[in-house]
């Protein structure tokens, strides 16, 4: 089975903080997602990447970076929090044109 | 662009009766179609995909959905729903000749009475 590992079930930051979220995969998929999930709003996607050290920006990438440094792993950071971007952020990791596999989230808080 | 519009907010099904969740999207060239569904607490979970070939596709756990390429629709549907299918459900479309971004619809709550 595929395993996405999300570092944290719950952080709780402040706001102006640099934050870092971790996400890793463990069935070498090139492919790999961040989003962020708000209610009503579905997922958005923040960004991507499809190859170590490629990135691409998604629909609402302001605020936010991405770092992938090894194939597995896949980085989220958030440059200087703020409370808009309390959010549950999920991540993903596929093969090329195969179903995402995804992890069980991350739910951040901004205070 | 692509999009993906799920109508309902909340379904509620009596257990034992037919389960529809309703999807209808919007694409500029062939349409790669998904649903997934998201328990408490968890990520989301692969329930089964479109991409070419027969219009009614069999997925996990007993779900289906029909493609209908006139309606620009991809409603998910089981025959007989289960207390245990209550969950957040989510349609997706990606463009097929546009690489892999995936677009959400915002989700339908459905909850099975017994």
């Amino acid at each position: 089975d595929v395993k996405v590992t999300q570092s944290s079930r719950y952080l709780v930051k402040r706001t102006g903080e640099k934050v870092f979220l971790e996400c890793v995969q463990d069935m070498d998929h090139e492919n790999m997602f961040w989003y962020r999930q708000d209610p009503g709003l579905g997922l958005r996607l923040i960004y991507f990447s499809y190859d170590v050290k490629m990135k691409e920006k998604g629909d609402i990438p302001e605020g936010y970076s991405v770092s992938r440094e090894k194939k597995e792993r896949f980085s989220l950071i958030l440059e200087s929090a703020s409370t808009n971007q309390t959010s549950m952020y999920l991540c993903a990791s596929s093969r090329p044109n195969q179903p995402q596999h995804f992890g069980d989230g991350t739910r951040l808080s901004i205070l | 662009a692509q999009s993906v519009a799920q109508p309902e907010d909340q379904v509620n099904v009596a257990e034992g009766n037919p389960l529809t969740v309703k999807c209808t999207y919007s694409v500029s060239g062939n349409p790669y179609l998904f649903w997934y569904v998201q328990y408490p607490n968890r990520g989301l979970q692969f329930l089964l995909k479109y991409i070419t070939g027969d219009n009614l596709v069999k997925g996990s756990y007993g779900f289906e959905a029909e493609f209908n390429k006139s309606q620009t629709s991809f409603h998910l549907k089981k025959p007989s729903a289960l207390v245990s299918d209550s969950a957040l459900y989510f349609c997706a479309v990606r463009d097929g000749a546009a690489g892999n971004k995936l677009t959400f619809g915002g989700g339908t709550r459905v909850l099975v009475k017994p």
